[in-house]
């Protein structure tokens, strides 16, 4: 597709409950990025992929958290026994290459409310 | 401390007024750095980025690095109320795939 698309646009779990977010990058892009916006601020990195790879995961939490980007699939964020401070926006982004100046399209992002 | 510091606002100003946003940043590998503009509900969206130190224009908006301060400006002339949004600036070392790092964000706000 021609925009980065996010599922759901809202999200709403109980306390300790499970989340699964969905990204499907634009179609040719290698490079998928993702966010977390706590508060409508603070855009914190939790991790990209390079295709299905792995690239950079050093803003992920260690626990709970967990993302995948296979072949043919959108590419998924989930976090196991949601907690209240997970609540934020949490936005994708893909771009064509990995070059430093190259534009990152975001998605609209996936609101995920733990209650 | 954080790695970009950005003040949160809001920030109201009468259409027409000259607008100006900074961030201050501590990383001095950071080469690129950018402006976004994220409307409500919505994903933040490039509007300017630049390499160097100097300025950079492009239409109503002029886009100010100065790397051995460690200072970044945007300036918007002639606002609109359709520039009201939130404005991000954001870095990125010079690498591959390398992560940007947002400031926290202004939320801006221009008086018809």
């Amino acid at each position: 597709g021609e925009e980065v698309a996010q599922t759901p646009k809202h999200l709403v779990r109980g306390e300790g409950q499970k989340a699964k977010l969905y990204c499907a990058p634009i179609k040719g892009h290698s490079y998928v990025f993702w966010y977390q916006q706590v508060l409508k601020n603070e855009f914190k990195f939790l991790i990209s992929f390079q295709n299905e790879n792995v690239f950079d995961e050093t803003g992920m939490p260690k626990e709970r958290f967990s993302a995948k980007c296979l072949p043919n699939s959108p590419c998924s964020l989930e976090i196991q026994a949601t907690k209240l401070e997970d609540s934020a926006v949490y936005f994708c982004a893909s771009s064509l290459t990995g070059a430093t100046n190259e534009k990152l399209f975001f998605g609209s992002g996936t609101q995920l409310s733990v209650l | 401390q954080k790695e970009v510091e950005q003040d949160p606002g809001p920030l109201s100003v009468p259409e027409g007024a000259i607008v100006s946003l900074n961030c201050t940043y501590s990383n001095s590998a950071f080469q690129y750095f950018m402006w976004y503009r994220q409307y409500s509900r919505k994903g933040p969206e490039l509007l300017m980025y630049t390499y160097s130190s100097g300025n950079k224009e492009d239409g109503r908006f002029t886009a100010q690095v100065d790397k051995s301060s460690k200072y970044i400006s945007l300036f918007i002339r002639d606002s609109q109320p359709s520039d009201s949004a939130t404005y991000l600036c954001a870095m990125r070392v010079y690498s591959s795939a390398s992560k940007i790092i947002f400031g926290s964000g202004t939320r801006l706000s221009i008086r018809p």
